[in-house]
Parts: structure tokens; C-alpha cells; sequence
């Protein structure tokens, strides 16, 4: 059974940078085709993808944020790390990782977001 | 890359089908067949109900069916019931292992 678990503080104040943790189990992050992302969702907005590493290391960001974000994974403690520099007011939401398969050497998989979080509130206020 | 296109809103009454449009360009939706849709309740974590266009996980109803036409992909709820209200995204592969979701659309069962 797959699941993941998103911790990191719930208050951040404007400017500082956010780190957010996933903690998973039911898988490993070394396995081909795996990956782990993140989305973000604003109170009564859309979800957002965010940023997504997978089994290889390769990492892939939003291009709107990607000079705001940096992923990283450690295999050996099942976790991923999310941190988000510069952090404003707008960036408040609640911050979702999520394990994904994709189609890769010819193996056909889910190639979707099919196990989540339960997602983490971020307030960003002074 | 741009959020897909959904309607904000739509709305059936239960036993009632209805379509969830979901347009993206020929970079995404158009050229990759990695289409997915997400349900999402009030307070709750989205859940997967269609994946490569037009696969259910398993334990998803057979009421939830998944299409798509050249940019356009679409999610259709036959048998509407109560349960079905929320909040529904469709989530597409833009190419060089990257994603976007569309804006997501409110289904309300009257």
C-alpha cells in the first residue's frame, strides 16, 4: 500500500523560504518510471503542478516558478524535499505531494498522479 | 506552459450524464495520449478516476468514461449521483517529463 505524508510549518513569513517534506512508504524512488511531485492549491483555486523528481534523479519544475524551486530526494529515509525561495502572500495553499508512474523503456504504466497526500496549509502573512 | 481550459461549472440531476471538457493545444493534449482526471472533494485530497485518457483505476465506477479529440479530452458521468458532486481536473503531459493541470470545473448534482 502506497502513501505518502506532507510536514512542514504551517506559517511562513513574506520573503523567507519554505521546506516541505514527503514521507512515503509502499514504494521506492530508485525504481524505474517512479516519480514523486508536488502541487500546490490556492483556498478555492485550481490545482497547480509545482515541481517532480523521479527514480533517476532527473528533476522537472513549473516553468513559473522554476527559479523559486529546488527538489530533492533521499532514498535512503523514503523522503522528499520541496523548498520554495522568496515566498509571498499569494503562495498561500495547501501543498500535496503525490507518486506517479510513467510510461518508460517500454513499459506501460499510469503515467498519472494516482496516489496522494493529504496535503499540508500553508499561510504566508507577517 | 498554460493551465488547460475546463468549464468553470456544469450540472445534472442524478441519473442524468454529463460532459467535463478539458482543451489544451497540440503540445499536450493533442500530441500525448497521458491524459488523467482527478476528483476532488471539499477539504479532501484530489483522487485519480481516469488515467491515459481513458483507463479507470480500479475500484473507480464504470459510470466515469474518458475521451479525447485532437485538443480536446473529456470526462463523462453517466448515472449521476449525489456522490459525484465536486470538483473535477484534468491533468495532461506537456513533454519533457512536466505537467499541467486545467482550471477545474465545479459539477453540482441538483
Amino acid at each position: 500500500q502506497i502513501t505518502l505524508m506532507e510536514s512542514g510549518p504551517t506559517l511562513v513569513t513574506p520573503t523567507q523560504s519554505l521546506t516541505l517534506t514527503c514521507t512515503f512508504s509502499g514504494f521506492s524512488l530508485t525504481t524505474s518510471g517512479v516519480g514523486v511531485g508536488w502541487v500546490r492549491q490556492p483556498p478555492g483555486r485550481a490545482l497547480e503542478w509545482l515541481a517532480l523528481i523521479y527514480w533517476d534523479n532527473d528533476k522537472r519544475y513549473s516553468p513559473s516558478l522554476k527559479g523559486r524551486l529546488t527538489i530533492t530526494k533521499d532514498t535512503s529515509t523514503n523522503q522528499v524535499v520541496l523548498t520554495m525561495s522568496n515566498m509571498d502572500p499569494v503562495d498561500t495553499a495547501t501543498y500535496y505531494c503525490a507518486h506517479i508512474t510513467i510510461t518508460f523503456g517500454g513499459v506501460p504504466r499510469r503515467d498519472a498522479f494516482d496516489v496522494w497526500g493529504q496535503g499540508t496549509m500553508v499561510t504566508v502573512s507577517s | 506552459q498554460s493551465a488547460l481550459t475546463q468549464p468553470r461549472s456544469v450540472s445534472g440531476s442524478p441519473g442524468q450524464s454529463v460532459t467535463i471538457s478539458c482543451t489544451g493545444t497540440s503540445s499536450d493534449i493533442g500530441y500525448y495520449n497521458y491524459v488523467s482526471w482527478y476528483q476532488q472533494h471539499p477539504g479532501k485530497a484530489p483522487k485519480l478516476i481516469i488515467y491515459d485518457v481513458s483507463y479507470r483505476p480500479s475500484g473507480v465506477p464504470d459510470r466515469f468514461s474518458g475521451s479525447k479529440s485532437g485538443s480536446t479530452a473529456s470526462l463523462t458521468i453517466s448515472g449521476l449521483q449525489a456522490e459525484d458532486e465536486g470538483d473535477y481536473y484534468c491533468c495532461s503531459y506537456v513533454g519533457g517529463y512536466s505537467w499541467v493541470f486545467g482550471g477545474g470545473t465545479k459539477l453540482t448534482v441538483l
